[in-house]
């Protein structure tokens, strides 16, 4: 099967432009997760899917990004306008059910974005 | 506040030694705990995960160990190989709802042949 596909790979933007990234989960996953790594630092949790409606978007930075996963298929994640911190790899995951140990998260290679 | 401290940075292992790497919790009410692999330009990979009710779960040359108690755990490899040379990061959440995985951040590790 088909892993967890996101595109672009690699972005580089100004300071203020906009930068939408997609994910495509594994077919028939219900549950999308995106994740951020900053630099060095932990990886960690922006939001959560289940099909079209977000769960839990407790992790997102504030109001410059918007998630969506219209049809409940992919996703994408726009950053607009971007800052300088928002660099990073942004990894998106999926898994088949929502929680449980035999269903685990399978991530994509990530979007490593750069702000310039 | 990172709930999930993981220890060392960085760590160069001989071939054929052994790696260890550790990590402590905060969240006493987190109860799966994963360790994942990854290599440069792929995302990360579940490795090897526990449960606290067990002390020690083994996979081939991956062990984890957990002490309750003291709300830490580690990832052993034996036989380290040149192939493990990747970034190892463990994890937490609770296993019931959704995969809100609290990372440590990372060990980079080098085996070297």
């Amino acid at each position: 099967e088909a892993g967890v596909t996101q595109f672009p790979s690699h972005s580089v933007i100004e300071k203020g432009q906009t930068v939408t990234l997609r994910c495509d989960p594994i077919s028939g996953h219900d549950n999308l997760y995106w994740y951020r790594r900053v630099m060095g630092k932990e990886i960690k949790f922006l939001l959560h899917f289940v099909k079209e409606s977000k769960q839990d978007e407790s992790g997102m930075p504030n109001n410059r990004f918007l998630a969506e996963r219209t049809g409940g298929t992919y996703s994408t994640l726009k950053v607009q306008p971007a800052e300088l911190e928002d660099s990073g790899v942004y990894f998106c995951a999926s898994s088949l059910m929502t929680g449980g140990s035999n269903s685990p998260l399978h991530f994509g290679n990530g979007t490593r974005l750069t702000v310039t | 506040q990172q709930q999930v401290k993981q220890s060392p940075q960085s760590l160069i292992v001989q071939k054929g030694g052994i790696s260890i790497i550790n990590c402590a919790y905060e969240n006493t009410a987190f109860d799966y705990f994963p360790w994942y692999q990854q290599f440069p330009g792929k995302g990360p990979a579940l490795l090897i995960a526990i449960r606290p009710d067990v002390s020690e779960k083994k996979e081939g040359r991956f062990t984890i160990s957990f002490n309750k108690s003291a709300k830490q755990f580690s990832l052993h490899i034996m036989d380290s190989q040149p192939g493990d040379s990747a970034t190892y990061f463990c994890a937490a959440t609770l296993i019931q709802g959704a995969q809100k995985l609290v990372f440590g951040q990372g060990t980079r590790l080098t085996i070297n042949p």
